[in-house]
Parts: structure tokens; sequence; C-alpha cells
């Protein structure tokens, strides 16, 4: 059974710093691309970074590029997203989601930037 | 960037009933298009991808059609399960952008 569990979240202050981890299972991690996208409270969905099976293609939203980095570690089967310089519209739930079609996502993991 | 509008914003549909969501891309987004149902509290889960192609699980009461710019997800016989935000997706380009979603309610 595929399984994303996202990890790392919670309430930090604004210009502080957070590290979302995200475990994968029950299928080859390293053989796919994984994408992190996230809700805000109440709203839509929004696509904040892709990185390609082994790691040579990453992509960022225009929201985040220079803030935050997603990074891979195909040995402990683990996504990652560095976030660096959060602002209060960073504020979200993040996923973390399989394949360029997001075919299985994590149960997600709040983040909070508030002062 | 590729713009997704996605309509209508809000449905209400009967039981039985057949219901179609649009997306429309600002550009050609060559079927690269994905469909995702999401009901309050739980994370989305994929529908269709590739346009329509019926992703594992998913019943055959839904389907995905289009090409080029215009696309449709269509829900037959409509179930009280089925309520939910339905959301599109192109993943033609990066950026990955989606539309704001359909909010599907019974009448």
């Amino acid at each position: 059974e595929v399984q994303l569990v996202e990890s790392g979240g919670g309430l930090v202050q604004p210009g502080r710093s957070l590290k979302l981890s995200c475990l994968a299972s029950g299928f080859t991690f390293s053989n796919y691309g994984m994408n992190w996208i996230r809700q805000a409270p109440g709203k839509g969905l929004e696509w904040v970074a892709s990185i390609s099976s082994s790691s040579s293609y990453i992509y960022y939203a225009d929201t985040v590029k220079g803030r935050f980095t997603i990074s891979r570690d195909n040995a402990k089967n683990t996504l990652y997203l560095q976030m660096t310089s959060l602002r209060s519209e960073d504020t979200a739930l993040y996923y973390c989601a399989r394949h360029a079609w997001s075919d299985y996502w994590g149960q997600g993991v709040m983040v909070t930037v508030s002062s | 960037d590729i713009q997704m509008t996605q309509s209508p914003a809000s449905l209400s549909a009967s039981l039985g009933e057949t219901v179609t969501i649009e997306c429309r891309a600002s550009e050609d987004i060559y079927s690269n298009l994905a469909w995702y149902q999401q009901k309050p509290g739980n994370s989305p889960q994929l529908l269709i991808y590739d346009a329509n192609s019926l992703a594992d699980g998913v019943p055959s009461r839904f389907s995905g059609s289009g090409s080029g710019t215009q696309y449709s997800l269509k829900i037959n016989s409509l179930q009280s399960e089925d309520v939910a935000s339905y959301f599109c997706q192109q993943y033609n380009n990066y950026p990955n952008t989606f539309g704001a979603g359909t909010k599907l309610e019974l009448k």
C-alpha cells in the first residue's frame, strides 16, 4: 500500500524557518518524481514545488522561489521542503504527492506563520 | 504561466443527475490535465489523469474529456458520496497550476 506521511509542521514566527519531511512507503520511491502542494485554510490548491526522481530537475512556484528548497533522500525514502523567510501567506496545509499527476497524497501537515 | 479557468464555482444537483464541470487553459496543454476530488477534512484524490484516463479504483460514472485548451469532468448518475470539491490541474508546464475549484452540493 502506497503511503506518504508528512511531518515537521507547526507554529512559526514570520521570518523564521521550518523543514517539512514526507516519508514514503509501499512503492519504489527512487522511481518517482514528487511534489509539494499546499492549501490555505478554506482555499484552493496551490502547487509549490516538484523534484524529479534523481533530483536532476527541480521547479518552484514564483511565490516560494528563493525561499523554499525541495530535496529528497532516496536511501531514506524521504522528501523534504526547507522553508525559510516564512510569511503569513505561507500558512497552509502542506501535502506531498507522488508523480506528475499526483496519484497519491499524504494527509498533509499544517504550517502556521504568525507572531 | 498557464491559467486554468474552472467553472462553475459551485453547483447544486439532484441524486441521479448528470453533472459537468469544465476547465479552460490559457494555452494548449496537450491533454496533460488531471481532475481531483476533495471531501471536507480529507486529502485530494485523483480521479482522472491525461484528460480522460480513469485512476485506479475510481467509479466508472466519472469520466474526463477534452483536448487543447478545453476540458471537462462528467459525473453520471450523481451519488450522495460525490458531494465534494473538484479541482483540475495542468501538468504540461511548470509552474503546474490548479483551477479554483468547484463545490458540488446536493439539491
